[in-house]
Order: C-alpha cells, then sequence, then structure tokens
C-alpha cells in the first residue's frame, strides 16, 4: 500500500533560517503530492502541491519538487518567520477517477523562535 | 473563499453514547471524506463518500461507523456506541470532481470518558 514517511520533529529554528522537512513516499502508480500545514487549534491546510514528477509546488516561501527518482517531496523555506510555528505534514493522494483518499505521513512540530 | 465547516468543535461523551459528527462540504463538491487524528498521531483516512454511498473504507470504519448525506449540504459521520480509543480530532473534506485537492474542515475534537 502507499506510504508517506517524514522526519521526526521537533524542529526548533531561530527566526531566517533555513527550513527543510524530509520527504519520501511510498506508492504503486504516480501519485500527487501535497504538503498541508496546522497551525495550532485550527484544522488542516493545504499548503502546496505537484501533481507529477518534477514540478515544483510552492506557496507563501515554501517550496518541495517532485523526484520521482528519489520517491522525496522535501519542504523548503529560505527563511522561517515565527508564524511558520506549525506542524507539517506531507500527504500523497493516488487513484483514478475522483476516488482519490489522502495517506498522510506523521507530521513534524516547527517551532520558529524569535 | 468558501470553506468546509464542521460542528460541534468539541464533543464530550460517555462511552456507549452515540454520537454524530456534522459537515458541511463545500456546495458545489462531490466526494466527501472523513479523517482522523488520534492525538499526536498520524492523519488516518476513514471513508470516502460519492453518489449517496461509500466508495472507500478503512479497516478502522468497522460497522459502530455510519456516514449520510441526509439532504443537499450535510455529510455526518456517526459512531453508534463510541468507545474510549474513538477519541480523537475528527477532519471531514470534500472535493470537486477529478481534481487532486481535497478541502478540509477544522475538526471536531471528539472526547470519550
Amino acid at each position: 500500500g502507499n506510504s508517506v514517511t517524514q522526519m521526526e520533529g521537533p524542529v526548533t529554528l531561530s527566526e531566517e533560517a533555513f527550513l527543510t522537512i524530509n520527504c519520501t513516499y511510498t506508492a504503486t502508480g504516480y501519485p500527487s503530492l501535497f504538503w498541508y500545514v496546522q497551525y495550532p487549534g485550527e484544522g488542516l491546510q493545504l499548503l502546496l502541491k505537484a501533481t507529477k514528477a518534477d514540478d515544483k509546488g510552492s506557496n507563501k516561501g515554501f517550496e518541495a519538487t517532485y523526484r520521482k527518482e528519489t520517491t522525496s517531496f522535501h519542504l523548503e523555506k529560505g527563511s522561517v518567520q515565527v508564524s511558520d510555528s506549525a506542524v507539517y505534514f506531507c500527504a500523497l493522494s493516488e487513484g483514478k477517477g475522483g476516488y482519490q483518499k489522502v495517506t498522510f505521513g506523521t507530521g513534524t512540530k516547527l517551532q520558529v523562535i524569535p | 473563499e468558501p470553506e468546509v465547516t464542521q460542528t460541534p468543535s468539541h464533543q464530550v461523551t460517555q462511552m456507549g453514547q452515540e454520537v454524530i459528527l456534522r459537515c458541511v462540504p463545500i456546495s458545489n463538491h462531490l466526494y466527501f471524506y472523513w479523517y482522523r487524528q488520534i492525538l499526536g498521531q498520524k492523519v488516518e483516512f476513514l471513508v470516502s463518500f460519492y453518489n449517496n454511498e461509500i466508495s472507500e473504507k478503512s479497516e478502522i470504519f468497522d460497522d459502530q461507523f455510519s456516514v449520510e448525506r441526509p439532504d443537499g449540504s450535510n455529510f455526518t459521520l456517526k459512531i453508534r456506541s463510541t468507545k474510549l480509543e474513538d477519541s480523537a480530532m475528527y477532519f471531514c473534506a470534500s472535493k470537486y470532481g477529478t481534481s487532486y485537492e481535497q478541502y478540509f474542515g477544522p475538526g471536531t475534537r471528539l472526547t470519550v470518558t
């Protein structure tokens, strides 16, 4: 079955530091890949997505590139802010038609300190 | 911007009681989902629903669970006889057509005592 593995947290960074959160996946076909973010006390928000190999998803300064050869989708940001503190989930979706379910990683908690 | 809403935000119930969690998906969406997240663990798929029937369910979604779209706007998850291990955050999601993006609601925190 499909699975997503992401780096254990928590990750603690100083403001303006560079962020990388590693994510690798296992899938039987050609999944779409996502990063979701969960701010404290809130629900899941889609941060960015990539639907095919070599696509780069980007949003709010975050980026991730769909690497089929390494089955990876690492999240990066050049300069984090305190407001980026949240839990980040790597996820994939696969399936034909509309029935795709999302498979999530375990989440990585990011804490940015001033 | 349209969004998925869920009520209540927090539900406390006693073991063995029935609970109904409610969701209002985005109005023109056709595919509906429930997920759950036990505290500190990953978000897990429970069930998907399309054209008034379940299209897929996980092994978690046993006979104690059911889903329903009672009218054109609501999508509900019922747990018939709650157990302590049902305590979790439950997320509803919806999707339009064959697009890849699912839109998630803010979640209902269920606490079973």
